[in-house]
């Protein structure tokens, strides 16, 4: 087991244009956590998602982000319209729900994004 | 509202030292507990999770329901211990019939080992 993908590691952008960040989950695991980690900060919750569902957005800008997680396919962190404060890391967990107790978050190494 | 709060953003100790980092929760339900760890350049892992009662790397997690805090302890500190922490409750929930999970994780602290 690869463990949690996500690509590209490093991802520039111009202002105005748009971000697509992916990952693939573990093999076996139907969900997946976004999460963002702005420069000195902690890690901020964005998005949960269940195959073809969104479970929970809070976390997500109200504009410009969406998320998916198809049939099909890793997920997708679209950013549209990037801006300067959007450069951050973000990273992918999955998790396969069975128990509370056994429930594990395994995280990809992120995608580093900068806005120029 | 649900809130887990880590009060240090950076704590520092030399080797050897006994190291506290304090996490406090505020959860209407009851919430598993978990800690998890960022080493330099490497992805996030689990650290250790309440539930299991485990002791990972020498530290140990108490939760103290009275106080709501999850406070993650070592005895004696090593230099490889230096990395970001984050406290992190689970708590399940129910949508449409379905059951599904969620962490949280609070705002991490750098802990920093110095020889």
């Amino acid at each position: 087991n690869a463990g949690v993908m996500q690509n590209p590691r490093h991802l520039v952008r111009r202002r105005g244009q748009e971000a697509r960040l992916r990952c693939s989950p573990m093999k076996g695991h139907s969900h997946v956590y976004w999460y963002r980690q702005l420069p000195e900060e902690g890690l901020k919750f964005m998005v949960y998602l269940q195959k073809e569902n969104i479970i929970d957005e809070s976390g997500m800008p109200k504009e410009r982000f969406s998320a998916e997680f198809p049939k099909e396919g890793p997920s997708i962190l679209r950013i549209q319209q990037v801006v300067r404060g959007d450069s951050a890391a973000y990273f992918c967990a999955s998790s396969t729900w069975d128990r509370p107790s056994t429930d594990t978050q395994y995280f990809g190494p992120g995608t580093r994004l900068t806005v120029l | 509202a649900q809130r887990v709060t880590q009060p240090e953003k950076l704590l520092s100790v030399f080797k050897g030292a006994p190291v506290e980092l304090k996490c406090n929760y505020s959860y209407s339900g009851s919430p598993e507990l978990f800690w998890y760890v960022q080493y330099s350049r490497q992805r996030l892992q689990l650290l250790l999770r309440h539930i299991s009662r485990e002791s990972i790397k020498g530290f140990t997690a108490d939760l103290n329901k009275g106080e709501t805090s999850f406070h993650l302890k070592k005895p004696f500190a090593q230099e490889e211990d230096s990395a970001m922490y984050y406290c992190a409750p689970f708590l399940g929930f129910n949508a449409g019939g379905t059951s599904y999970g969620k962490l949280t994780f609070g705002q991490g602290t750098i802990l920093t080992v110095h020889p």
